[in-house]
């Protein structure tokens, strides 16, 4: 089974633009492992902010934008807010969309 | 609006058996593939299983395969989540989701269900 690996912790400053990454232990990440990146806070469930890479849903703030870099997914944040503090677990799909595996998730912090 | 919600979490003793289930509104639930996640506390998520709109395809993570069955019911609206030999280390947060994986795809997730398992 593929590992999917991420930063454990980010700092970024109020205002500030961060990027999350997301690879795969079988190679460079592509559109058909339709990446998603989720966000969650302590205590809540995880909610959808991108999916097959850069889609938004209606929730999703503009400032949240995904894309494929350097053989990675890659979420960035541009103008992070206080609020933007919380935990991001990206998710591949392997065998035709059919299985997942779970990144081990970045705390993010602003400050 | 779409609502998942989960039920049937508990304390259960090691090597027993749970079923977990996930009533589904504000979508035609027959049309969408449907997954368990879970969480172990302090910890990630884990994509657990997936099953196809008609149930005619069922995915498992290593892990449980074996243990665990994905099922549904479409004309109830709802996805279970058949858990048996269960082990400490099933110990977690079971959430349902929709479409996280398969033909189309957008992520829908429901509020979760803790499993404790411990004698």
């Amino acid at each position: 089974q593929a590992v999917v690996t991420q930063e454990p912790s980010l700092t970024v400053s109020p205002g500030g633009t961060v990027t999350l990454t997301c690879a795969s232990s079988t190679g460079a990440v592509t559109s058909g492992h339709y990446p998603y990146w989720f966000q969650q806070k302590p205590g809540q469930a995880p909610r959808t902010l991108l999916y097959d890479t850069s889609k938004k849903h209606s929730w999703t703030p503009a400032r949240f934008s995904g894309s494929l870099l350097g053989g990675r997914a890659a979420l960035t944040l541009s103008g992070a807010q206080p609020e933007d503090e919380a935990d991001y677990h990206c998710l591949l799909s392997y065998s035709d969309a059919r299985q997942g595996v779970f990144g081990g998730g970045t705390k993010l912090t602003v400050l | 609006e779409v609502q998942l919600v989960e039920s049937g979490g508990g304390l259960v003793q090691p090597g027993g058996s749970l079923r977990l289930s996930c009533a589904a509104s504000g979508f035609t639930f027959r049309s969408y593939w449907m997954s368990w996640v879970r969480q172990a506390p302090g910890k990630g998520l884990e994509w657990v299983a997936n099953i196809k709109h008609d149930g005619g395809e069922k995915y498992y993570v290593d892990s449980v395969r074996g243990r665990f069955t994905i099922s549904r019911d479409n004309a109830q609206n709802s996805l279970y989540l058949q858990m048996t030999s269960l082990r400490a280390e099933d110990t977690a947060v079971y959430y349902c989701a929709r479409d996280l994986m398969g033909a189309t795809r957008s992520g829908y997730w429901g509020q979760g269900t803790l499993v404790t398992v411990s004698s």
